[in-house]
């Protein structure tokens, strides 16, 4: 199993402003995703970070409103920028499980805009 | 179009009675189907993982069944507790990628006493 510490837990921004949002896991991961999570909604994937190379943005986000960093293998940041009311939302980043399968979460930061 | 479904209305359930939540998909061929149980203000925690080759699995007062034919998983909780109240996930690992999971928008369980 993976214990994830995620910061912070909430937040409310003005709009235009950016939030960094930051995942510490307690191992080495290769991978670790980051996640959007309306109200009544599922999990929707941002992206996911790999340790030395770019992250690879799904369909919908782009780099320049979600940039991520990973400088190692136990850490990533998550910022989103130039924010809007639309941007209210839960985010969360996680990472697979030892077996490759199962997926452990942080405990989320939840973003409100105004 | 490709989507996982479960019942956006809570499901109210008698303590001490069993709760059974559905979990239907279209169009996905799993190699996995996993359920998880978050809490308020909380990330998703995983529960179980079946196999697309498997039919039943149980943990504890805990019981996933998986129906490739009817694209249908059953997850039941026996002897429920107010403690299971909470809001519970499926997500299924597509055949065809090898690490995203694919979410159900998930429904919400309360346990009454």
């Amino acid at each position: 199993s993976a214990v994830i510490s995620q910061k912070p837990s909430r937040d409310i921004c003005q709009r235009g402003t950016s939030l960094t949002i930051q995942c510490q896991v307690d191992s080495q991961v290769t991978m670790m995703f980051w996640y959007r999570q309306q109200p009544g909604q599922s999990l929707t994937l941002i992206a996911t970070a790999n340790q030395g190379s770019e992250a690879t943005y799904e369909s919908g986000f782009v780099i320049d409103k979600f940039p991520i960093s990973r400088p190692n293998l136990t850490f990533s940041t998550l910022t989103v920028s130039n924010m809007s009311p639309e941007d209210s939302s839960i985010y969360l980043c996680s990472v697979d499980g030892d077996r490759g399968t199962e997926a452990f979460f942080g405990q989320g930061t939840r973003l409100t805009v105004v | 179009s490709q989507k996982i479904e479960q019942n956006s209305e809570a499901l109210n359930i008698q303590e001490g009675k069993t709760a059974t939540l559905t979990c239907n998909y279209t169009n996905y061929s799993p190699a996995y189907l996993q359920w998880y149980r978050q809490d308020p203000g909380r990330g998703p925690v995983f529960l179980l993982l079946i196999r697309e080759n498997e039919k039943e699995k149980r943990k504890e007062r805990l019981k996933v069944t998986f129906d490739t034919t009817l694209k249908q998983s059953l997850f039941h909780i026996t002897a429920s507790q107010p403690a299971d109240s909470a809001t519970y996930l499926c997500a299924l690992n597509p055949m065809d990628s090898n690490y995203q999971l694919i979410w159900g928008a998930g429904t919400k369980l309360i346990i009454k006493p």
